[in-house]
């Protein structure tokens, strides 16, 4: 699986969108970028996921690139329930391990 | 509708000691992973259970060894604990089918070893 790289820390106000950048220069074309946070002392949690198109749920947006080599994370109007670690991760199928490196801490300010 | 149970949910060995964790996936799902997170590290990857044989392993020692039961429920045991083992313990279940791959994660076994 290729290699992800995050901003360490992230700072987001209340109400504001949190936008999370992802580098993945060496993702091949058929590996796909998926997206996970970590709340303190839980498990880790799906967000999103997408392949070449950009992707919408009721969480977030997921950007990607037409390069194909970076991708944002949008949480439109981040709360401070928001605050968390956020994974970006390449997987090659839909059923392979996850390869999580040390992700993005997002502080959401009131 | 339950999700990813794990127990225990805290336990304290001794090195040498062995350890079983043990997890139930969420309704319906028939694919079991598993995951170890040292502190302030991402979770990495041991292994992934699937109709009762293990499908993929990470890079762990042969003292981390697996089950699945015939209703999808996991083990996993560790063998002559090091200090080095003490971390979360991660249990993620999904649908083999299920095109989007979503995981689901329990809430974890935090292990430490003295």
């Amino acid at each position: 699986d290729a290699k992800t790289t995050q901003p360490p820390s992230m700072d987001c106000a209340e109400g504001r969108a949190a936008n999370l950048p992802c580098n993945h220069s060496t993702i091949s074309g058929n590996e796909y970028v998926y997206w996970y946070r970590q709340i303190h002392s839980q498990g880790p949690q799906y967000i999103i996921h997408g392949l070449k198109n950009n992707e919408t749920n009721e969480m977030a947006s997921l950007i990607i690139t037409e390069d194909r080599k970076s991708s944002t994370l949008i949480l439109p109007h981040a709360t401070l329930r928001d605050t968390a670690v956020y994974y970006c991760i390449v997987r090659l199928t839909s059923y392979g391990k996850l390869t999580f490196g040390q992700g993005t801490i997002l502080t959401v300010h009131p | 509708d339950a999700g990813v149970t794990q127990s225990p949910t805290h336990l304290i060995k001794t090195r040498g000691q062995q350890v079983t964790l043990r997890c139930s996936p969420k309704s319906g799902h028939d694919t079991v992973s598993w995951y170890q997170q040292a502190l302030g590290q991402g979770p990495q990857f041991i292994f992934q259970y699937y109709e009762e044989e293990e499908r993929q392993r990470g890079n762990f020692p042969d003292r981390f060894s697996g089950h699945q039961f015939p209703n999808y429920s996991s083990e996993l045991n560790v063998n002559a604990l090091l200090l080095g083992d003490s971390a979360l313990y991660l249990c993620a279940s999904s649908l083999s089918w299920q095109g989007t791959g979503e995981l689901f994660f329990g809430e974890g076994s935090r292990l430490t070893v003295l």
